[in-house]
């Protein structure tokens, strides 16, 4: 079945405790992203990657770092997370071979709280 | 900057109606807009992609119209059922790979 996987789904966490959350896609999509949503702003772009080794931000980088060393594995690392990082995460991917007009699958996403 | 603003914010109507969402964005430089919905808690699940070339795409009680040079998308839901009750969000790819979100129209269906 074709999947976008994020884990863990549910995290409580205290400040300034490095953690990473998965995202791992079996659909080969070049195209992988992360996005943050919160009450009143909506989806936000965190990060984006066009393919392995090929990573820039979105709209709301700050305290976030990513890494694309394989093609099918996004991980999104909170270096020292800070309460204003609780929310709810989803990573998505897609092709773009031809640029970026694939179809975006999203995971189910990952709710972080930072106490 | 490109900006998507979705109007209604919420809408309640009786089961059986016809409706339509609206999606607006500032620049027309898009790739694609895509349609979702998503549940309360729950990850987002797509339900149509207009490519920038397209004006319209239709998945059974679902069509949805692209018009680039208005910056306008519509979404329309016929013969609305209580499982349609969701928040339904469109994006637009933009150049550089960026996707960009509407706040959503929270949809609640009357039975």
């Amino acid at each position: 079945e074709a999947q976008v996987t994020q884990n863990p789904r549910y995290l409580i966490t205290v400040t300034g405790k490095k953690l990473t959350v998965t995202c791992s896609q079996n659909m080969n999509h070049e195209y992988m992203s992360w996005y943050r949503q919160d009450p009143g702003l909506g989806l936000r772009q965190i990060y984006y990657s066009m393919n392995v080794e090929v990573t820039d931000k979105g709209d709301v980088p700050e305290g976030y770092k990513v890494s694309r060393k394989e093609k099918r594995n996004f991980p999104l690392i909170l270096e020292s997370p800070s309460p204003n990082q609780t929310s709810l995460y989803f990573c998505a991917s897609s092709y773009s071979s031809g640029g970026p007009t694939g179809e975006l699958f999203f995971g189910e996403g990952s709710r972080l709280t930072v106490l | 900057k490109q900006e998507v603003t979705q109007i209604p914010a919420a809408l309640s109507v009786p089961e059986g109606e016809n409706l339509v969402l609206n999606c607006s964005f500032t620049d027309s430089a898009i790739y694609n807009l895509q349609w979702f919905r998503q549940d309360p808690g729950k990850g987002l699940t797509s339900l149509l992609l207009i490519q920038s070339s397209q004006r319209e795409q239709t998945s059974g009680r679902l069509n949805a119209s692209l018009d680039k040079s208005s910056g306008r998308s519509t979404l329309y839901i016929a013969a609305s059922l209580p499982g349609d009750s969701a928040t339904y969000l469109c994006a637009v790819r933009t150049g550089g790979f960026k996707t960009i979100f509407g706040a959503g129209t929270r949809l609640f269906v009357k039975a």
